[in-house]
């Protein structure tokens, strides 16, 4: 199957920063959503993005599917953005792959 | 209010010792699907159903048991649990598969 890959695992910044969390798919992408998951182990929704860009107030996202990758951008960063994020890929067949997530840390 | 709910939400139990964590929808989602997260890990699918009746195996689906009897209910059965299947278990539905999936709370089992 799909082998789904993020990058950084781990980054700290300082509140107001900007950020880029990275995916990388080894083969084509199908259906990519970006998840947050808070310190308390609830899975936010952020974005279903196949391809494309969308934007969601601070964060957006852009998925280049030929290139098998998707990029989320997080700006002027806040302490509630700490935590987990994750990508997954969602077949049509029904499988669903996640990468193993980049902790964020915002520091105040 | 549209949600996934599960339960529940913790639970702690011994080696051998049957147990059902229950998982409901009520988006009439065709598409479910079970997940484990163990530290430092992503998601890893246990099993997913299409539809009522129609069940497959994801990545990590030893030890575990599904059925899907109706549309909203996707109740996730380990017969014989052991320690290695202590984690954090996740719920999730789609309206059909492959679409935008929504999570249950979490169901953080822990096996002595």
């Amino acid at each position: 199957g799909i082998q789904v890959e993020q990058s950084p695992p781990d980054l700290i910044l300082q509140e107001g920063a900007n950020s880029t969390l990275r995916c990388n798919f080894s083969d084509s992408v199908n259906n990519l959503q970006w998840f947050h998951q808070n310190p308390w182990g609830q899975l936010i929704n952020l974005f279903y993005i196949p391809s494309g860009t969308k934007q969601n107030g601070r964060l957006s996202a852009t998925t280049v599917a030929t290139e098998r990758y998707s990029l989320l951008y997080i700006s002027s960063s806040q302490t509630t953005d700490s935590g987990v994020y994750f990508c997954a890929d969602n077949t049509n067949a029904g499988k669903s792959t996640f990468g193993d997530g980049t902790t964020l840390t915002v520091k105040p | 209010e549209a949600q996934v709910t599960q339960n529940p939400r913790y639970l702690i139990t011994v080696t051998g010792k049957k147990l059902t964590v229950t998982c409901s929808q009520n988006m009439n989602h065709e598409y479910m699907s079970w997940y484990r997260q163990d530290p430092g890990l992503g998601l890893r699918q246990i099993y997913y159903s299409m539809n009522v009746e129609v069940t497959d195996k994801g990545d990590v689906p030893e030890g575990y048991k599904v059925s899907r009897k109706e549309k909203r209910n996707f109740p996730l059965i380990l017969e014989s649990p052991s320690p290695n299947q202590t984690s954090l278990y996740f719920c999730a539905s789609s309206l059909i598969p492959g679409a935008e999936q929504y999570f249950g709370p979490g169901t953080r089992l822990t096996v002595t």
